[in-house]
């Protein structure tokens, strides 16, 4: 079954500065990759999100690119805000008789410093 | 509102007795998931539900885990018997269903689970 893993589990930046967060996913069959940022309390809000037919895709600060041959996705977040402290997930896609079902990545903290 | 709305928000309860969870989905989304989230982890799937067909059940942790979808909207997990390793953020997510292509899923504010 799929596997997705990420990294780093915590990341702090200065305010202003860009933050990446990297995850790799093990089927290569896995056609979609969503990003969830959590706050404290809340559930998963999505953030942004790619397809596998796109290497990609821009959502004003925030960006995701994907690397199919090298089964990797990575978040960026640029001219970080103190807004954008929270836990971030990467997720990508299985089939599960005959649908789709998500399977997440263990979370990255991120911290900005004002 | 027109999200994915779970309740209670919080519950505690002792080692032992049954509680149930209720969640409802955004209308018109004809899939609906429960999962799980221990403090300070990813997300772990449960169970999912797709229109009239049979949920599939493979995140079920063990057979103290049910959960039902009555009229293929409002979802109810039930939990029996509780164990202290139960306590964790339980998150409903719902979407809709696209042929062939996933749908982004949209999640609850989740139920906060303690077993005391």
């Amino acid at each position: 079954g799929e596997n997705v893993e990420q990294h780093p589990s915590t990341l702090s930046v200065q305010e202003g500065d860009s933050a990446v967060i990297k995850c790799t996913y093990s089927d290569s069959a896995s056609n979609y990759f969503p990003w969830y940022k959590q706050e404290l309390g809340k559930g998963p809000q999505l953030i942004i999100d790619i397809r596998s037919n796109v290497g990609e895709k821009k959502d004003q600060r925030i960006a995701v690119t994907l690397n199919k041959t090298a089964k990797h996705f990575s978040l960026h977040i640029t001219e970080t805000q103190p807004e954008d402290s929270a836990v971030y997930f990467c997720a990508a896609n299985t089939r599960l008789q005959g649908a789709q079902k998500l399977v997440f990545g263990q979370g990255t903290r991120l911290t900005i410093n004002p | 509102g027109a999200g994915v709305s779970q309740s209670p928000s919080n519950k505690v309860t002792e080692k032992g007795k049954d509680v149930e969870l209720r969640c409802d989905p955004i209308s018109g989304h004809t899939a609906l998931y429960w999962y799980r989230q221990s403090l300070g982890q990813g997300l772990e799937f449960l169970i999912y539900f797709q229109g009239n067909s049979a949920p599939d059940k493979s995140g079920l942790p063990s057979d103290r885990f049910s959960a039902e979808r009555t009229g293929g909207s409002v979802s109810t997990l039930t939990i029996q018997r509780t164990q202290q390793e139960d306590s964790a953020v339980y998150l409903c997510a719902s979407s809709l269903v696209g042929q062939g292509a996933a749908q982004p899923q949209h999640f609850g504010d989740g139920t906060r689970l303690s077993i005391l």
